[in-house]
């Protein structure tokens, strides 16, 4: 069936450091991949979305690619800050019915 | 701000209780979704609505029910509380099923349920 498969965290990083957070996915057909970032104590916010084989979705500062070839769909940032400091979720959705696969987060802190 | 209103935002109950989770999703939506978030099994899915109807059910134990009333809220009945059902309860909008690809569903604050 469909699902998601993202790095287990946590991870800790110095402020300005590189950020890579792997997620693979499996989908039958074509589906639309999504990053959502949860801060501590809020709901899940979009962070970013592609919707077909090499787009690729931004947004302060993050971004990520659909690569239809390797199934996956990885979230980097070039230089976190402590702002940044979340848990972040990969997620597909299918078209038919619009039903969401999340992974299992991944938790970041960055420290100054 | 999502747009998605959940209540209450906490939540103490007892074993055995009953307890019923609102969601008023953003304006327009018509499919509503819940999920539960618990420290152990991360991010699960529930049930999904659309316009009244359920679409997908996913891991919803028989003790829970959920339903969307033709003001297109939706409700989660949590009965039987067991310890081990303390968690975040999420509930998430999005406009329509198969409005193209990309379709976003938007997530509301949560309801934290304390089963003691």
């Amino acid at each position: 069936g469909d699902s998601v498969t993202q790095m287990e965290g946590p991870v800790t990083l110095s402020e300005e450091a590189f950020l890579t957070i792997n997620c693979t996915y499996t989908a039958t057909g074509y589906p639309s991949l999504f990053w959502y970032v949860q801060y501590p104590g809020e709901g899940l916010q979009l962070l970013l979305k592609a919707t077909k084989a090499d787009d690729k979705g931004s947004n302060k500062g993050f971004e990520a690619t659909y690569r239809k070839e390797t199934t996956s769909f990885h979230l980097e940032k070039g230089s976190v800050q402590v702002s940044d400091s979340a848990v972040y979720f990969c997620a597909l959705s299918v078209s038919t019915g619009n039903q969401f696969y999340f992974g299992t987060g991944t938790s970041l802190t960055v420290i100054p | 701000d999502s747009g998605v209103t959940q209540t209450p935002k906490h939540l103490i109950t007892a074993t055995g209780q009953r307890v019923t989770l609102r969601c008023s999703p953003r304006s327009g939506d018509l499919s509503v979704y819940w999920y539960q978030q618990s420290l152990d099994q991360g991010l699960q899915f529930l049930i999904q609505y659309y316009n009244g109807e359920e679409r997908a059910k996913g891991n919803i134990l028989e003790r829970f029910s959920a339903q969307q009333f033709p003001d297109l809220h939706s409700e989660l009945n949590l009965s039987s509380l067991e310890l081990g059902d303390s968690a975040l309860y999420f509930c998430a909008s999005s406009v329509s099923l198969d409005r193209g690809l990309g379709n976003t569903i938007y997530f509301g604050e949560g309801s934290w349920l304390t089963v003691v």
